[in-house]
């Protein structure tokens, strides 16, 4: 299968810990986000990559967050001195470019309980 | 405010039947609307995309349509089955920040 892939899957941590979550996407996708979704609600954007390049950056997100995608090919998302509300579904999504359907592929999300 | 909303409650439909979502939005102009599927501790998955000069688009048992008049898209599945029960979710793509603004997905329940 070479759709988007996370890791880890689930991610429980204790309030005050730092948590990292990884995002690899479809391979020939320059193009990553990074999402939150709480339940009952739709993704919030968070980040996007264009390549190596951060462009964009939600300013919901706190200095806790960061992200990096180093290469222009993996990603990740650190989130330091976890609090109980940052507990979501992290999601990634990548996509080869905007100029035709825009559509995202999604990976299957990382989802953080944080004690 | 700009704001999206889909419907909040479950919609239940019987096997066999037509099931209709609705996406409303106020004080956005996308020059697309996305519809996507979402399982259960699962990612999105996309469906569909219209554009703002579209007003129907289909794909094997799906239908959406799109009225910028109206500020609003629907999205059928003919013929439903118990398989297509999930949550759906709309998207608005305003071309800016490359972000996607997303309702809060409507829960369908297809019933044998």
């Amino acid at each position: 299968d070479t759709g988007v892939s996370q890791d880890p899957r689930h991610k429980i941590t204790k309030r005050g810990q730092n948590v990292t979550f990884r995002c690899d996407p479809i391979s020939e996708h320059n193009r990553l986000y990074w999402y939150r979704q709480t339940l009952g609600q739709g993704p919030e954007f968070l980040t996007y990559f264009q390549n190596e390049a951060q462009l964009e950056k939600s300013r919901l997100l706190s200095d806790r967050f960061s992200a990096e995608r180093p290469k222009g090919s993996f990603s990740t998302l650190e989130i330091q001195r976890t609090e109980q509300g940052d507990s979501a579904m992290y999601l990634c999504a990548s996509s080869p470019a905007r100029q035709n359907t825009g559509e995202l592929f999604f990976g299957e999300g990382s989802r953080l309980t944080v004690l | 405010s700009q704001k999206i909303e889909q419907n909040s409650e479950a919609l239940n439909i019987q096997e066999g039947k037509t099931a209709t979502l609705t996406c409303n939005y106020t004080n956005y102009s996308p020059a697309y609307l996305q519809w996507y599927r979402q399982d259960p501790g699962r990612g999105p998955v996309f469906l569909l995309l219209i554009r703002e000069n579209e007003k129907e688009k289909r794909k094997e048992r799906l239908k959406v349509t799109f009225d910028t008049t109206l500020k609003q898209s629907l999205f059928h599945i003919t013929a439903s089955q118990p398989a297509d029960s999930a949550t759906y979710l709309c998207a608005l793509d305003i071309r800016s920040n490359y972000q996607l603004i997303w309702g809060a997905g409507t829960k369908l329940i297809i019933k044998p």
